[in-house]
């Protein structure tokens, strides 16, 4: 069992460029979250699947974020365009249910100049 | 806001030592969770406790919990050197919302 697996581990990239964050989920897990974190406000909720269908997307702040989950096995996050205040680090996490436990991959740093 | 709330939000004890974390949450809920996160990782989850338990153990890890005062604590007994992390709660409430806190920063000494 691999985990759950994020690339790239870390982005630095300029403001008003296009970013996009990758995940595999564990197989057989049919939940998928993404979660950004900072020491402002902690671990926030930006939008979770099930079963590779948007179930809660309130949690994406503004329409420049966009997330997709083709097939069971892989999701983006998208960012475009991209500000310094998008700076954070963000997860993704796959469990069986929403009620199950989380298992989280190690994250994406990412930094907007 | 649903956020759950740690106490103390840092911590720093003698290996050996206990140590001892509270969360507070504001609603009635499934379950709850406890997390660690060690520096540029992601969380591992730890124990779950069901609304209808009160106490729950899992190696050197014992969890309570209090619904009528919204409460939990994460008890870490003998304290490790490798135990040095960030903790989270995490509660489920309604349909499928899950709530984190913001962590408690715990420092092992050796």
């Amino acid at each position: 069992d691999a985990g759950v697996i994020q690339s790239p581990r870390h982005e630095v990239t300029e403001m008003g460029q296009e970013v996009t964050l990758r995940c595999k989920p564990i197989s057989g897990h049919n939940s998928l979250f993404w979660y950004r974190q900072t020491m402002m406000r902690g671990l926030e909720l930006l939008i979770y699947f099930n079963n590779n269908v948007p179930i809660d997307d309130s949690g994406m702040p503004e329409d420049r974020f966009s997330a997709k989950m083709p097939n069971a096995s892989f999701s983006t996050l998208k960012i475009q365009p991209s500000e310094p205040r998008d700076s954070a680090v963000y997860f993704c996490a796959s469990s069986t249910g929403f009620i199950s436990p989380l298992h989280f991959g190690n994250g994406t740093r990412l930094t907007v100049t | 806001s649903q956020q759950g709330e740690e106490d103390p939000q840092a911590l720093s004890i003698q290996e050996g030592e206990n140590a001892t974390m509270n969360c507070s949450y504001k609603t009635s809920i499934n379950n709850l969770q406890w997390y660690r996160q060690n520096s540029g990782r992601g969380l591992v989850h730890l124990i779950l406790i069901r609304s209808n338990e009160r106490e729950k153990h899992s190696g050197r890890l014992r969890v309570t919990l209090d619904t009528s005062k919204k409460s939990s604590s994460l008890l870490i007994t003998a304290s490790r050197a490798a135990d040095t992390a960030s903790y989270f709660c995490a509660f489920s409430y309604g349909n499928n919302r899950l709530a984190f806190g913001k962590g408690n920063q715990v420092v092992v000494i050796p």
